[in-house]
Formats: structure tokens, C-alpha cells, sequence
């Protein structure tokens, strides 16, 4: 079955770092997600990436699947206390509309 | 900007008790799910619901597991006799699925707590 890895674990970093979020599947993914979540709530849609090599930006985050589409990262510039939360990348088997597996997430802390 | 909702937020129950949790999806949105996730662990996947019936289900999707979409609105999830074990954040998504690029939003979850 397919299983998403995501590293780091957890991450603490300084107000106005950049940091970067890594999730890797071990088969090439139809369609990559990534979610935002605060401890104990929902999942907050940021982005989806579908075709290899694409990249997409919303406000400080950006997102990229690489090539093979077998790889994302999730990079936040200029990090601020609001970025704090669980990201958590979910991937499609394949086309149309099948649930989604996800990875065990990276925990942020951002620390002004 | 429409959105998922999950009612209740918070559910306690007693092993052994029937519960329902409920659901509205958005609108004009046509697959729906139910996935879970026990504290600490990762979001893991129950159900998809399309055109009135199961498309997939997981093997954590028991015979103690059922879904219904009661009305035009509603999708529910029912838990016939709770376990322990079930205790969980219960999360309902939905997708429009007119395109392959349409993404999945999430509800707010409903906490179940089993006694």
C-alpha cells in the first residue's frame, strides 16, 4: 500500500525563519495535498499539487512536487507565529475522486 | 466561502451506545467521506459515499459502521455499538468532482469519546 513519509517530525524554529516540510511517497503520486491543522481541530485546505515539476504559492508558503512526483516540500518564508500548527501532506491514489492517504504530519512551533 | 460542517463538535457516549454523527457537506458537492483520526495518530480514511451508495470503504469500516445520506443535505456517520477504541476526531470531506483538480474540504470534526 502506499505510504507517505513526512520529515521532520516536528520543527521549532525563530520568528522570520524560513523552513521547509518534506513528504515523500514510496509510488509516484496522482495528486499531492497539503493541509494545515491546529491541535485538535480540522484540516484547513493550502494547497494541491498535480503535475510533475509544478510549484504553487499562496501568501508565505510555497509548494513543489518534484519530477517523478514521487516527492513534495512545503517551504513557509519569513515564518510568524500564525504558521504555527500540524501540516500534513495527503496523497490521491489515483485520478478522480479517492480518499486521500496522509502522512503523520510535522508539528510547527514558531517562536516570536 | 461555503464550508464543510460537523455536528456535534464534542461527543461522549457510553461502550456499547449507538451514536450518529452528522454532516452537511457543501452544496454542490457530489463524494463524500468519513476518516478518523485517534489522537496522536494519523488521519486515516472510513468511508466514500457516491450517488447514494459505498464507493469504498477501509477495513476499519466494520458491519458496526453505516453511513446514510438521509436527505438532500445531511451525510451521516453511525457507530451501532461504540468501543472503546473508537474513541477519535471524526472527519467528513467532501469534493465537487466535476474535474480531477477539484480538492477535498474538510469539516471542523466531531471529538467522540467512549466511556
Amino acid at each position: 500500500s502506499q505510504e507517505l513519509e513526512q520529515s521532520p517530525q516536528s520543527l521549532i524554529v525563530q520568528e522570520g525563519k524560513n523552513l521547509t516540510i518534506n513528504c515523500t511517497s514510496s509510488k509516484t503520486l496522482y495528486g499531492l495535498y497539503w493541509y494545515k491543522q491546529k491541535y485538535g481541530e480540522g484540516l484547513i485546505f493550502l494547497m494541491m499539487l498535480q503535475k510533475g515539476g509544478e510549484e504553487k504559492s499562496h501568501e508565505k508558503i510555497t509548494a513543489k512536487l518534484d519530477e517523478k512526483k514521487q516527492q513534495s516540500s512545503l517551504h513557509i518564508t519569513a515564518s510568524q507565529p500564525s504558521h504555527a500548527g500540524i501540516y500534513l501532506c495527503g496523497a490521491a491514489r489515483s485520478g478522480g475522486y479517492n480518499k486521500l492517504i496522509f502522512g503523520a504530519g510535522t508539528r510547527l512551533a514558531v517562536h516570536p | 466561502e461555503p464550508e464543510v460542517t460537523q455536528t456535534p463538535s464534542h461527543q461522549v457516549t457510553q461502550m456499547g451506545q449507538e451514536v450518529i454523527l452528522r454532516c452537511v457537506p457543501i452544496s454542490n458537492h457530489l463524494y463524500f467521506y468519513w476518516y478518523r483520526q485517534i489522537l496522536g495518530q494519523k488521519v486515516e480514511f472510513l468511508v466514500s459515499f457516491y450517488n447514494n451508495e459505498i464507493s469504498e470503504k477501509s477495513e476499519i469500516f466494520d458491519d458496526q459502521f453505516s453511513v446514510e445520506r438521509p436527505d438532500g443535505s445531511n451525510f451521516t456517520l453511525k457507530i451501532r455499538s461504540t468501543k472503546l477504541e473508537d474513541s477519535a476526531m471524526y472527519f467528513c470531506a467532501s469534493i465537487r468532482g466535476y474535474r480531477s483538480t477539484d480538492t477535498q474540504y474538510f469539516g471542523p470534526g466531531t471529538r467522540l469519546t467512549v466511556l
